[in-house]
């Protein structure tokens, strides 16, 4: 079984400021694959970035870092200079390889209001 | 360049009645996925689909059934609405493979259900 934990329901963030946003997973799969996902207000999923199980060097996407730590099973977002365009909720996911079926469940997100 | 698309994007039913949402992407993905969001919460897998010809139940499957049409289509049949099915649904498909720019999940843009 593969459990995605996201303890901050609510953070808060000056604008320009570095934030990160918690993420522990727990599998028994050796190849996984960790997404942070990006919610605003209107609903839609956007894509923020994503680490692989083997990958050696963090991933990073501009502003978006993934701080993956594999022995503590963490896998941090860190946004970096913060914009207030940044206000959302956002959802870390994993995908599993368990019996060859990829199933990605997500946590329960955590809610980020950038303040000016 | 459609990606996912979802229909319908809003649909009000009556306890009892049945209908599918229905699922389509162009982009060769082999995997597909259904979730449910809740007000306020994170998305939980409904069903999902490793390949065309095979599906396996989620996080909350109760209630629904799937159907890989083909590897383009994958749709989400309620059977007998519930008020306790009044949810956002989304469908997502699955991109893997490094050189083509890493895994990823695309969304549709989602399905408003109410079920009264």
């Amino acid at each position: 079984a593969q459990k995605i934990t996201q303890t901050q329901p609510g953070m808060f963030v000056q604008e320009k400021e570095a934030v990160t946003l918690d993420c522990t997973y727990d599998t028994s799969d050796q190849s996984y694959g960790l997404f942070w996902y990006k919610q605003p207000s209107s609903g839609e999923m956007i894509f923020l970035i994503y680490q692989g199980s083997y990958d050696e060097q963090n991933a990073t996407e501009g502003r978006y870092s993934l701080n993956f730590q594999k022995a503590r099973k963490s896998a941090n977002l860190v946004i970096s200079a913060s914009q207030l365009g940044d206000s959302a909720m956002y959802f870390c996911a994993m995908r599993g390889s368990s019996g060859g079926y990829q199933k990605v469940t997500f946590g329960t997100g955590t809610k980020l209001q950038v303040i000016p | 360049n459609a990606g996912v698309t979802q229909t319908p994007k809003f649909q009000v039913l009556k306890t009892g009645q049945s209908m599918t949402l229905q699922c389509a992407q162009d982009m060769n993905h082999n995997s597909m996925y259904w979730y449910r969001q809740d007000p306020g919460m994170g998305l939980r897998l409904i069903y999902y689909s490793a390949s065309e010809g095979t599906t396996d139940k989620g996080e909350v499957p109760n209630g629904y059934n799937v159907s890989r049409l083909n590897k383009r289509e994958f749709s989400l049949r309620l059977e007998s609405a519930a008020p306790s099915q009044t949810s956002v649904y989304f469908c997502a498909s699955r991109r893997t493979g490094q050189r083509l720019g890493g895994e990823k999940l695309f969304f549709g843009s989602g399905t408003q259900l109410s079920v009264l």
